[in-house]
């Protein structure tokens, strides 16, 4: 079975510091994208970075960025320069797989 | 930019009623998915779609149908509403693997 784990129910970062959220996964395509998702409080989901498996380069958008290792089948997610509207539930997947991990919910503190 | 509505943010109904959760795209998306979302649960899979009147069962279909009739929208329905269907039900579309979701509707079933 295909599965996504997020291992950190819950984390908490000081406004301006660097957090970084784990995800690992397992599946047997050989061709696949991977995504974390954003949901603020109340509002839309929304895309934050996405990866592609077979490019070897981590992604990066503005502060967001990834630490992919593709054997260890690990997709981590960092965040810097932590702002307060980073505070959300944040949810990773994997390739085709219709499962979300579990999500992590990050609290920024002022 | 995708668009991805839903009929209502906030519904209450009552045990036993049958339930319409309505979800439209605008972006000629050929998949459509239904989750829900329960604290500590995070997004569990109910129905998927990947063509016009065709349905997948996801990981918890139980209690749950669904009907799309035309590719723009994506029909869930409670049958018989019960307490433990209350939740946050989300909608997304996607053509690959990155999914849009809807702003989501709370549901409370009293």
């Amino acid at each position: 079975a295909q599965t996504v784990t997020q291992s950190q129910p819950e984390m908490s970062v000081q406004e301006a510091e660097t957090v970084t959220l784990s995800c690992t996964y397992d599946t047997s395509e050989s061709d696949y994208y991977l995504f974390w998702y954003k949901q603020p409080p109340s509002r839309q989901m929304i895309l934050v970075i996405r990866q592609e498996a077979y490019k070897q380069q981590n992604a990066t958008e503005n502060r967001f960025s990834v630490n992919f290792q593709k054997a260890a089948k690990s997709f981590s997610l960092k965040i810097s320069d932590s702002q307060l509207g980073d505070a959300a539930m944040y949810f990773c997947k994997a390739g085709n797989m219709l499962t979300f991990g579990g999500g992590t919910r990050l609290m920024v503190k002022p | 930019d995708v668009k991805v509505t839903q009929s209502s943010r906030y519904l209450v109904k009552r045990t036993g009623e049958k339930v319409f959760l309505e979800c439209v795209q605008d972006m000629d998306h050929e998949n459509m998915f239904w989750y829900r979302q329960d604290p500590g649960l995070g997004l569990r899979l109910i129905y998927f779609s990947y063509d016009v009147k065709m349905k997948e069962k996801g990981d918890i279909p139980e209690g749950y149908s669904v009907s799309r009739e035309k590719k723009e929208r994506f029909s869930l329905i409670l049958e018989s509403a019960s307490t433990n269907q209350t939740s946050m039900y989300l909608c997304a579309s996607s053509l690959e693997s990155e999914q849009y979701f809807g702003p989501g509707t709370r549901l409370t079933v009293t």
